[in-house]
């Protein structure tokens, strides 16, 4: 069975320094996504970042990048120069085709990021 | 402004009493679909729709209900609230069945005492 675990489920970084989320996720799949979403106490889940299993490169995005390590079913978050902004939850979650011709997507538990002025 | 619309943004229900979540959005997408997040368990799917007339059942269906009868809503329905369906809820949305879901509404608190 596909699983998605985030085993931090609170992290703390100071405003403007780096801080990373771990994710690690079980498949047996070789065609999958792998996503960070973000949600702020707002409560909207907002698109971070997305990596396709395939790729080697990591995806980035500003001050978002991933560290994929494919063969250890790794993907974590990096977020550089942390800003209050940043403070929310945090859930991976990975996306696989079904055998039925849908997609189904596991999310992991959430990690809470807290961002220290 | 384009997105996905759900209402109300809480609610509180008695055991036993039915009601709706609405979505809608406006962005012609195809796929729509609900999730439940639960403190703990990340968002789990309850039911998805891949286009006008077509729902099917996801991880969660017991106790909710589903129709699409118009591409831009996707309502949920509560036939008989029990306390094991409080939870928050969301809608979410995109253009086809393989895109990437990318479009949340604001979600749904919903309180069954």
């Amino acid at each position: 069975a596909q699983t998605v675990t985030q085993s931090q489920p609170e992290m703390s970084v100071q405003e403007a320094e780096t801080v990373t989320l771990s994710c690690t996720y079980d498949t047996s799949e070789s065609d999958y996504y792998l996503f960070w979403y973000k949600q702020p106490p707002s409560r909207q889940m907002i698109l971070v970042i997305r990596q396709e299993a395939y790729k080697q490169q990591n995806a980035t995005e500003n001050r978002f990048s991933v560290n994929f390590q494919k063969a250890a079913k790794s993907f974590s978050l990096k977020i550089s120069d942390s800003q209050l902004g940043d403070a929310a939850m945090y859930f991976c979650a990975y996306r696989r085709p079904t055998t039925s011709g849908t997609y189904k997507y596991i999310f992991g538990t959430g990690t809470r990021l807290k961002v220290l002025a | 402004n384009a997105g996905v619309t759900q209402t109300p943004k809480f609610q509180v229900l008695k055991t036993g009493q039915s009601m709706t979540l609405q979505c809608a959005q406006d962005m012609n997408h195809e796929y729509m679909s609900w999730y439940r997040q639960d403190p703990g368990m990340g968002l789990r799917l309850i039911h998805y729709s891949v286009g006008a007339g077509i729902t099917d059942q996801g991880e969660v269906p017991n106790g909710y209900n589903v129709s699409r009868s118009t591409t831009e809503d996707f309502p949920l329905r509560l036939l008989s609230a029990a306390p094991s369906q409080t939870s928050v809820y969301f809608c979410a949305s995109s253009s086809r069945q393989g895109a990437i879901l990318a479009f949340f509404g604001q979600g749904t608190r919903l309180t069954v005492v």
